[in-house]
């Protein structure tokens, strides 16, 4: 199946912008997503490119997409301890119905 | 507009027992995936449906399966629980594919 990996743990101050890197597989994929989860709570849909987008902004929150490598970053601007959380990259299989998540990224704010 | 609703939030079952876990999408999705989390594997895929036709499945055995009513409404059961099914299980849903996947809160499923 198709691997997707991020790296573990992420720890920034409050105020400074946060960049969370993803690397992926399948090159079909359609669609690339960061999905962010709370303690205790499910996926919450942050944002999501479409592969033949470069970069999307959305708010404090930019998406930039490397196809040729593969590589997708998250960034936040202005990080807020609400922000604490841990964050999934995600692709869809070329049949648009299977997620394929990376580990996830714990982000911690430091106040 | 109500989200993605998944019941019972908590279940606590023994070994050997079997579990219904239900799943009522947005209104008008008519696709719904179920996806396991635990710590050691993260988020792993179960299967998906679509107008009550499950169109893909993941790698786990056969005492996990599920189904979708003609309301979109979908149910997974596992059968001969182990401990190693303690898990978060999410399901999400979605109008149509590769794009809009809501994820309800899950159900945490322990294994005693």
């Amino acid at each position: 199946g198709e691997d997707v990996e991020q790296s573990l743990f992420l720890s920034v101050r409050e105020g400074d912008s946060s960049v969370i890197n993803c690397t992926y597989t399948d090159s079909s994929s359609t669609y690339l997503y960061w999905y962010k989860q709370e303690p205790g709570a499910g996926l919450q849909l942050l944002t999501y490119i479409f592969s033949n987008m470069d970069m999307k902004q959305d708010q404090r929150l930019t998406v930039l997409l490397n196809k040729k490598d593969k590589h997708l970053s998250l960034r936040i601007a202005d990080t807020q301890t609400g922000d604490s959380a841990i964050y999934f990259c995600a692709e869809i299989e070329n049949t648009g119905n299977q997620f394929y998540f990376g580990t996830g990224t714990s982000l911690t704010v430091i106040p | 507009k109500a989200g993605v609703t998944q019941t019972p939030r908590y279940l606590i079952k023994t070994r050997g027992q079997q579990v219904t876990l239900s799943c009522s999408p947005i209104s008008g999705h008519r696709s719904v995936s179920w996806y396991q989390q635990t710590p050691g594997q993260g988020l792993q895929f179960l299967f998906e449906y679509f107008s009550e036709t499950q169109r893909n499945k993941g790698n786990f055995p056969g005492r996990f399966s599920g189904r979708q009513f003609s309301n979109s409404r979908s149910e997974m059961n596992v059968s001969t629980l182990e401990l190693g099914d303690s898990a978060l299980y999410l399901c999400a849903s979605s109008p149509s594919e590769s794009y809009g996947y809501t994820f309800g809160s899950g159900t945490r499923l322990t294994v005693v």
